[in-house]
């Protein structure tokens, strides 16, 4: 069985400090994707990265990156100076090979 | 607008009663996904699609439940006798790769 787990269940931060979303996931498949998924208030999830179990080189976009270190099955997101429109529940998600296993979400909030 | 589609976006009904959501997905993709969200979790499977197939059902899915894609293009998902439980948002994906996600369809069952 997949399973994923974010174990922050809320994170408040200010304006323009950085802040680390944790991921840690469980699964037999040797190969598998990771997904980080942004649900902002208006409700609609917003795909924001997909890595594949062979690919561990660490992604960078903009202010977003992600490091993915399959020896403690962690794939961790981090948004650098972050915005009040970073404000949103964060979902980790894995797949083995259709169906998405998400965990409960990390909600954001950035004060301004 | 090219991305997933789902109606309606909210539905009020009372228990005991029929309700049906349609999904749109994006006009490329052979991948059509319901997926179930209840307060304060993550998205749950439900089924999966490849073109008109329905090749996996989760056991969330009981047998209240049916989901059907005519044709490989939209799709519709029916909840017979729906009960308070059934109270969620069901979000329809569709994927060639990675899985975008409609606005999804609020239910409330009184």
């Amino acid at each position: 069985a997949q399973k994923v787990t974010q174990a922050q269940t809320e994170i408040s931060v200010v304006e323009k400090e950085d802040v680390t979303l944790d991921c840690v996931y469980e699964t037999r498949d040797t190969t598998y994707y990771l997904f980080w998924y942004k649900q902002p208030p208006s409700g609609e999830l917003v795909f924001l990265i997909r890595r594949n179990s062979f690919d561990e080189q660490n992604e960078i976009s903009g202010r977003y990156s992600w490091n993915f270190q399959k020896s403690t099955s962690s794939f961790n997101f981090t948004i650098t100076a972050s915005q009040v429109v970073d404000s949103a529940v964060y979902f980790c998600a894995l797949s083995g090979s259709y169906q998405l296993t998400f965990g409960k979400g990390t909600k954001l909030s950035v004060i301004p | 607008d090219t991305g997933v589609s789902q109606n309606p976006r909210h539905k009020i009904t009372k228990r005991g009663q029929n309700v049906t959501f349609r999904c749109d997905p994006i006009s490329e993709h052979n991948r059509l996904y319901w997926y179930r969200q209840t307060l304060g979790q993550g998205p749950e499977f439900l089924t999966y699609f490849q073109n008109e197939a329905q090749l996996e059902k989760s056991r969330l899915l009981s047998d209240r439940f049916s989901a059907e894609r005519p044709k490989g293009s939209f799709s519709t998902l029916e909840i017979q006798r729906t009960e308070q439980g059934d109270s969620a948002m069901y979000l329809c994906a569709s994927s060639f790769g990675e899985q975008f996600f409609g606005p999804g369809t609020r239910l409330t069952v009184l």
